[in-house]
C-alpha cells in the first residue's frame, strides 16, 4: 500500500513569491492534516480536512496560507506571498478516521530567502 | 493550555544499554497518546497508540506504557539502528507534539 506522498521534497523561493505544496494521502483516508515544523520547534498543526471539507483550520498562521482538497483526494497548500518566517518543513498526514493513527508523508522543506 | 513535554532532549546509549524516554502531557479531551519515530530527512513513522491508563504496547525492542499524566517508551537492549528522534503526541483530532528525544545508540 502506497504511503502519503508529498511534492516537492524541497523548495527554495524568494520572499514575496508564491509556492504550492501538494499532498496525496493514503487511498481511502478521508482525514487529511497539514502540520509544520519551523527550525528548533515542535511539529505544529495547521489544518484538518474531512473529505473535501475543512474541519479545523485553527492552526493556519494567517491569510497568506490557503489549503484546498479537491474532490476529497489530494490536497494543496499555497503560500502567497511567502515571508521569511514561513521557512520550515511542511508535513501532510492522513488517517481513516479522526480516532485512528495518522500516517505522515516525508515532508516538503520550504526555504524562503 | 494543551502541552506535551518530552525528556530527555537527547540520550546517548551503548548498544545493549536499556533506558526509558518520558512524555508528560496536559491535553484536554485526549483521545490517544501516540509515539512516532523520525529519521533525519523523513516524516514521522507511526509506532504506537495508547488510549487508556495502564495500557501497554510492544514492538520488537520497544514498549510503550501510559498513565494518567505521562507515557514512557522503554527501549530494551537497543541496537544502533534504533538511533532516531522519538516523538510523542496527543490530542483530540489534531496532534500536539512534543519536541522529541534524540536517541543515539553507539556500537
Amino acid at each position: 500500500e502506497a504511503g502519503v506522498t508529498q511534492f516537492p521534497s524541497h523548495s527554495v523561493i524568494e520572499k514575496g513569491q508564491t509556492v504550492t505544496l501538494r499532498c496525496d494521502p493514503i487511498s481511502g483516508h478521508d482525514n487529511l492534516y497539514w502540520y509544520r515544523r519551523v527550525m528548533g520547534k515542535e511539529i505544529k498543526f495547521l489544518l484538518h480536512f474531512v473529505k473535501e471539507s475543512k474541519q479545523d483550520e485553527s492552526g493556519m498562521p494567517n491569510n497568506r496560507f490557503l489549503a484546498e482538497r479537491t474532490g476529497g483526494t489530494y490536497s494543496t497548500l499555497k503560500v502567497q506571498p511567502a515571508e521569511l518566517e514561513d521557512s520550515g518543513v511542511y508535513f501532510c498526514a492522513s488517517s481513516q478516521d479522526y480516532i485512528s493513527e495518522q500516517y505522515f508523508g516525508p515532508g516538503t522543506r520550504l526555504t524562503v530567502t | 493550555e494543551d502541552q506535551v513535554t518530552q525528556s530527555p532532549e537527547a540520550l546517548r546509549l551503548q548498544e545493549g544499554e536499556s533506558s526509558s524516554l518520558n512524555c508528560s502531557y496536559t491535553v484536554s479531551g485526549l483521545r490517544g497518546l501516540f509515539w512516532y519515530r523520525q529519521d533525519p530527512g523523513k516524516g514521522p513513522e507511526f509506532l504506537f497508540t495508547l488510549y487508556s491508563a495502564g495500557e501497554e504496547k510492544e514492538k520488537e525492542r520497544l514498549k510503550a506504557t501510559l498513565t494518567k499524566k505521562e507515557s514512557f517508551l522503554h527501549i530494551t537492549a537497543p541496537k544502533p539502528e534504533d538511533s532516531a528522534t522519538y516523538l510523542c503526541a496527543g490530542g483530540f483530532r489534531e496532534l500536539i507534539f512534543g519536541t522529541g528525544t534524540l536517541l543515539a545508540v553507539q556500537p
